[in-house]
């Protein structure tokens, strides 16, 4: 069964400054999907950026931009440019590509970031 | 505007009573999700959906149902036999390829 680790509970970052969160997980599966969520104090989950495992580019929203090494599996967040807005809870999360009971989501535990002005 | 509607956002529950919660979406999609979220916990899948009139349970299915009769609508029921319903519901849908999309959420307690 494919597993998510986030192994940081908790991160601090300074405003206009960078971050990177860290997410590992496990398969072997060679074709998926990764993600990360944010979940902001509203509670509603909001898709930050995607990955598929077949593109060797990283990809990248705006300030957002994640640095997938598939040999590792390891899938990281890098936010650029801090701002106060960015704090939140992040999830990392696996799709199979498969279809399905395989198509769901498993989700890591999520890092809380806290941005300080 | 497309999206995922949940409600209510708040729902009491007392001892021993069924409750619905709501979950329509009108971005045509055909796969529709429920998860569950406590407290410093990821999101933990309670069913899924993949196709009108077809369910499947989750990690997590037991003291919960659901019904899939419409393309857009994918209520979730929670039953007595759900010993500890207390916890924050997410209803997802999406095409296979792409993120899922969720709801805002229903806040679930027993009272």
């Amino acid at each position: 069964a494919q597993t998510v680790t986030q192994s940081q509970p908790e991160m601090s970052v300074q405003e206009a400054e960078t971050v990177t969160l860290s997410c590992t997980y496990d398969t072997s599966e060679s074709d998926y999907y990764l993600f990360w969520y944010k979940q902001p104090p509203s509670r509603q989950m909001i898709l930050v950026i995607r990955q598929e495992a077949y593109k060797q580019q990283n990809a990248t929203e705006n300030r957002f931009s994640v640095n997938f090494q598939k040999a590792a599996k390891s899938f990281s967040l890098k936010i650029s440019d801090s701002q106060l807005g960015d704090a939140a809870m992040y999830f990392c999360a696996y799709r199979s590509a498969y279809g399905g009971s395989q198509g769901n989501l498993i989700f890591g535990k999520g890092t809380k970031l806290s941005v300080k002005p | 505007d497309g999206g995922i509607t949940q409600s209510p956002k708040y729902l009491f529950r007392k001892e021993g009573q069924n409750v619905t919660l709501s979950c329509e979406q009108n971005l045509n999609h055909d796969a529709m999700y429920w998860y569950r979220q406590d407290p410093g916990q990821g999101l933990r899948l309670i069913y899924y959906s993949q196709i009108v009139n077809d369910f499947q349970k989750g990690d997590i299915a037991e003291g919960y149902s659901v019904s899939r009769e419409k393309k857009e609508s994918f209520p979730l029921t929670v039953t007595s036999a759900q010993k500890n319903p207390t916890a924050f519901y997410l209803c997802a849908s999406s095409v296979i390829r792409q993120g899922p999309f969720f709801g805002q959420g229903t806040r679930l307690t027993v009272v």
